[in-house]
């Protein structure tokens, strides 16, 4: 079974500052996808950004970036100048793709506040 | 596009009731899947339905259960209900290999 780990419960950052999060997760596969989601207060879980295994190129989306180390089965998040916006409990989270499912196993997340 | 719908948002139940909850995917995504989200257990998989099957399930009691209709709109269903249930539930439709999530369903058991 594949597990995620985010070893930082809870982090904050001032405005316009840069900010890293951290994830390792622990899989035998070779295949899959990994993705950060942000819930802000009002729990609406949304889709930050997503990587694929198979590609060895940093995934970025804007202000958001990854650090995808595959080898070290490690995924951080980094977000550049940080908004008042940003404020909100990341996840990062693990899919197996194949069998047709979509499964997803989550972290148990990171607190970001971001100080005005 | 219209985004997953979930209803109700917020319900109060007592124990030993049971509870459906709806979910209405994206259009055209046959995928829907269920979590449950508590502060100690944090975010857990449910089930997933794909064109009106259940093709993954979660470790959760029998007490929880879901069906999903020929428009892919799904429910889920709480039995006997314990204090225990009281969570956020959320919804998410897949297509390639991406999940988009629901607004949720607060459901508080007294």
């Amino acid at each position: 079974a594949q597990t995620v780990t985010q070893s930082q419960p809870e982090m904050s950052v001032q405005e316009a500052e840069t900010v890293t999060l951290s994830c390792t997760y622990d899989t035998s596969e070779s295949n899959y996808y990994l993705f950060w989601y942000k819930q802000p207060p009002s729990r609406q879980m949304i889709l930050v950004i997503r990587q694929e295994a198979y590609k060895q190129q940093n995934a970025t989306e804007n202000r958001f970036s990854v650090n995808f180390q595959k080898a070290a089965k490690s995924f951080s998040l980094k977000i550049s100048d940080s908004q008042l916006g940003d404020t909100a409990m990341y996840f990062c989270a693990f899919m197996k793709p194949g069998a047709g499912s979509y499964q997803l196993t989550f972290g148990k997340g990171t607190k970001l506040s971001v100080i005005p | 596009k219209a985004g997953v719908t979930q209803t109700p948002r917020y319900l109060i139940k007592t124990r030993g009731q049971q509870v459906t909850l709806s979910c209405s995917p994206i259009s055209g995504h046959r995928s829907v899947s269920w979590y449950q989200q508590t502060p100690g257990q944090g975010l857990q998989f449910l089930f997933e339905y794909f064109s009106e099957t259940q093709r993954n399930k979660g470790n959760f009691p029998g007490r929880f259960s879901g069906r999903q209709f020929s428009n892919s709109r799904s429910e889920m269903n709480v039995s006997t209900l314990e204090l225990g249930d009281s969570a956020l539930y959320l919804c998410a439709s897949s297509v390639h290999n991406e999940q988009f999530f629901g607004p949720g369903t607060r459901l508080t058991v007294l």
